[in-house]
């Protein structure tokens, strides 16, 4: 079965620094799909970002980018300008077919 | 418009009683559903998925089980509750294809086995 692993149990930036998230995962598909998700205190699931395996370019969202590393099976989260509002658990996922999963997830502390 | 209801918010269930979660959609038709549990201060377990009626994917043996008697409905069950079945249980549905797929998750329902 395909996995996720999150390494960084825990994470913590200043307001206004960067911050990567890391993720790799397991798989023998070629055709798949890879998300970051933010769970704040509410425990709603937020879509972050996504990125398509088949694309070469890494997908960018406003101060949120992914850096995929195809052959590696790594694709981490970084986060520019991290804001107050940016603490949260965060989840990277992988998604082939109808199976969907995540990894057990970042804790993002942002310090004022 | 799209939408995904989960009850109850929360359930305190002993030891040894029956479970029961619904999860309903609206806004689509034959979806792909997911119960996933998240235990305190941990990642998300995925549980079961559906992609049709009837259709169950079962990911983790457990006392715990899956129905989907209609298109839009998604149940989770046990007949026996155990103190490690505890957690934060959320259902989710994935909608659209390409880029302009999402997975939208119910509010979900705090267990606590007592």
């Amino acid at each position: 079965a395909q996995t996720v692993t999150q390494s960084q149990p825990e994470m913590s930036v200043q307001e206004a620094e960067t911050v990567t998230l890391s993720c790799t995962y397991d798989t023998s598909e070629s055709d798949y799909y890879l998300f970051w998700y933010k769970q704040p205190p509410s425990r709603q699931m937020i879509l972050v970002i996504r990125q398509e395996a088949y694309k070469q370019q890494n997908a960018t969202e406003n101060r949120f980018s992914v850096n995929f590393q195809k052959a590696a099976k790594s694709f981490s989260l970084k986060i520019s300008d991290s804001q107050l509002g940016d603490a949260a658990m965060y989840f990277c996922a992988y998604r082939s077919a109808a199976d969907m999963r995540f990894g057990a997830g970042t804790r993002l502390t942002v310090k004022p | 418009s799209q939408t995904i209801h989960q009850w109850p918010a929360t359930l305190v269930q002993p030891v040894g009683s029956p479970l029961s979660l619904e999860c309903t959609v609206e806004g689509t038709s034959n979806p792909n559903l997911y119960w996933y549990r998240q235990a305190a201060g941990r990642g998300l377990q995925l549980l079961f998925y559906s992609v049709g009626i009837g259709q169950i994917s079962s990911e983790v043996p457990q006392n715990l089980s899956a129905s989907r008697p209609q298109d839009r409905q998604f149940i989770l069950s046990s007949k026996k509750l155990l103190l490690s079945d505890s957690g934060f249980y959320l259902c989710a549905w994935r909608a659209g294809t390409g880029y302009n797929e999402k997975l939208f998750f119910g509010s979900g329902t705090q267990l606590s086995v007592l």
